[in-house]
């Protein structure tokens, strides 16, 4: 089954503490991207990767790091989590940056950092 | 960052009824425009992919159209029915980036 895999689905760490959330996508898909989700706002995008070892900012990036060793891999990384980093992140893929057929979602993870 | 504005909020509708909702985006640079469907407790998923002006898509029910020289869509729903209870979510994509800026959804509830 054409699937986004995220891992852990919920996450409770304390501020500080090093984590990393694993998306990994079995389409071959080329764009894989996160987003954040936090109440009122919109789905807003953390980073984004175009292909293998190519990685960009998106739109709020600060206090988060990704990387592309892998075309299948895209880990989201918090190197030291803050409590104003506690969230629902997606990760998300399609075959272009330009959405293709469309993104697709992995279930989520909801993280919360006290 | 990209202004998508989505209206309106949340909307309550009998089951049977059609209804309608607005996406509106920059009308300058346009690529592409998105539809998603969210339900709650899971993840968004693609309903259309817009990217030609007067473009008109069609899913059994749900059917959106694309005005990209006033920078706007709708998202209709005909016959609502239970399941389609979810949150509905447009996405602009500008021509020459990379990444969908997303609206903050229209959250639609059907009444039986």
């Amino acid at each position: 089954e054409a699937q986004v895999t995220q891992n852990p689905r919920y996450l409770i760490t304390v501020t500080g503490k090093k984590l990393t959330v694993t998306c990994s996508q079995n389409m071959n898909h080329e764009y894989m991207s996160w987003y954040r989700q936090d109440p009122g706002l919109g789905l807003r995008q953390i980073y984004y990767s175009m292909n293998v070892e190519v990685t960009d900012k998106g739109d709020v990036p600060e206090g988060y790091k990704v990387s592309r060793k892998e075309k299948r891999n895209f880990p989201l990384i918090l190197e030291s989590p803050s409590p104003n980093q506690t969230s629902l992140y997606f990760c998300a893929s399609s075959f272009l940056g330009t959405g293709g057929d469309g993104y697709t979602f992995g279930s989520g993870t909801r993280l919360t950092v006290v | 960052i990209l202004n998508v504005e989505q209206s309106p909020q949340s909307l309550h509708v009998q089951e049977g009824d059609s209804t309608n909702f607005t996406c509106s985006f920059p009308s300058s640079n346009f690529y592409a425009l998105h539809w998603y469907r969210w339900e709650t407790a899971k993840s968004p998923e693609a309903l259309f992919v817009m990217t030609l002006n007067g473009d008109e898509k069609k899913k059994g029910r749900i059917s959106a159209t694309l005005n990209t020289k006033e920078g706007y869509s709708y998202l209709y729903i005909k016959g609502s029915q239970p399941e389609d209870s979810a949150t509905y979510l447009c996405a602009f994509l500008d021509f020459g980036n990379e990444k969908l800026t997303f609206g903050t959804g229209t959250r639609l509830t059907i009444i039986p």
